[in-house]
């Protein structure tokens, strides 16, 4: 079966720069969210969208944003990054009639140096 | 605010026994689901069972099963005959029911270590 696809699964940065990180939900899934995990810590939400509108909102720094295209994919855009960006950003998709479903994909590992 | 709360932040279990990790959580809501996910060295995060709130009878997937006590707001999971390969990150999460935001509410997570 399809999966969450993620992309790069791994990128490395200079403080300032930015990144732009890409995650392809399963097919026929509407509901995409994103989540950040920090070296030892627990998933954090940051954002989800559903149909293309953004549904729900957490801890996402203003130098982030992101969107979900037509196609259902979504990106998250970082700017301005810095040292403490460094995490794994995990992608999950759910489809609206089984919302409790959420399939992770396999995260894209972003280093600031 | 939800929260989940996962008082032991290490564990350790001879293979082929049982163990039980501990979650407990705090909400307001009635309606909501209740997971453990597993995250292995691989950093995938792997759902291993899912319950819901207006359920109680107990989820079960193979060999591993929950104690879910709503009053309590607990809801620990048991793994039978532990094998090498569950050992893993555990995290425990909150879910709101369906018509609300759904995103997940993690714990902290409990690292569990498998010994041959």
């Amino acid at each position: 079966a399809a999966g969450v696809i993620q992309s790069p699964r791994h990128l490395i940065k200079e403080k300032r720069e930015t990144a732009t990180l890409k995650c392809y939900p399963i097919p026929r899934h509407d509901t995409v969210y994103w989540y950040q995990q920090g070296p030892g810590q627990d998933p954090q939400f940051l954002i989800s969208f559903y149909e293309k509108m953004q549904s729900d909102k957490g801890s996402i720094p203003d130098r982030f944003s992101a969107q979900q295209f037509s196609d259902y994919h979504s990106e998250l855009n970082m700017s301005s990054l810095e040292l403490g960006d460094s995490a794994l950003y995990f992608c999950a998709s759910s489809h609206r009639d089984r919302d409790y479903e959420q399939y992770f994909g396999p995260g894209t590992r972003l280093t600031v140096t | 605010a939800q929260t989940v709360t996962q008082s032991q932040p290490e564990m350790s279990v001879q293979e082929a026994e049982t163990v039980t990790l501990s979650c407990t959580y705090d909400t307001s809501e009635n309606n909501y689901y209740l997971f453990w996910y597993k995250q292995p060295p691989s950093r995938q995060m792997i759902l291993v069972i899912r319950q819901e709130a207006y359920k109680q009878q107990n989820a079960t997937e193979n060999r591993f099963s929950v104690n879910f006590q709503k009053a309590a707001k607990s809801f620990s999971l048991k793994i039978s005959d532990s094998q090498l390969g569950d050992t893993a990150m555990y995290f425990c999460a909150f879910m709101r029911g369906s018509g609300a935001t759904n995103k997940l509410i993690f714990g902290t997570g409990t690292l569990l270590a498998v010994q041959p």
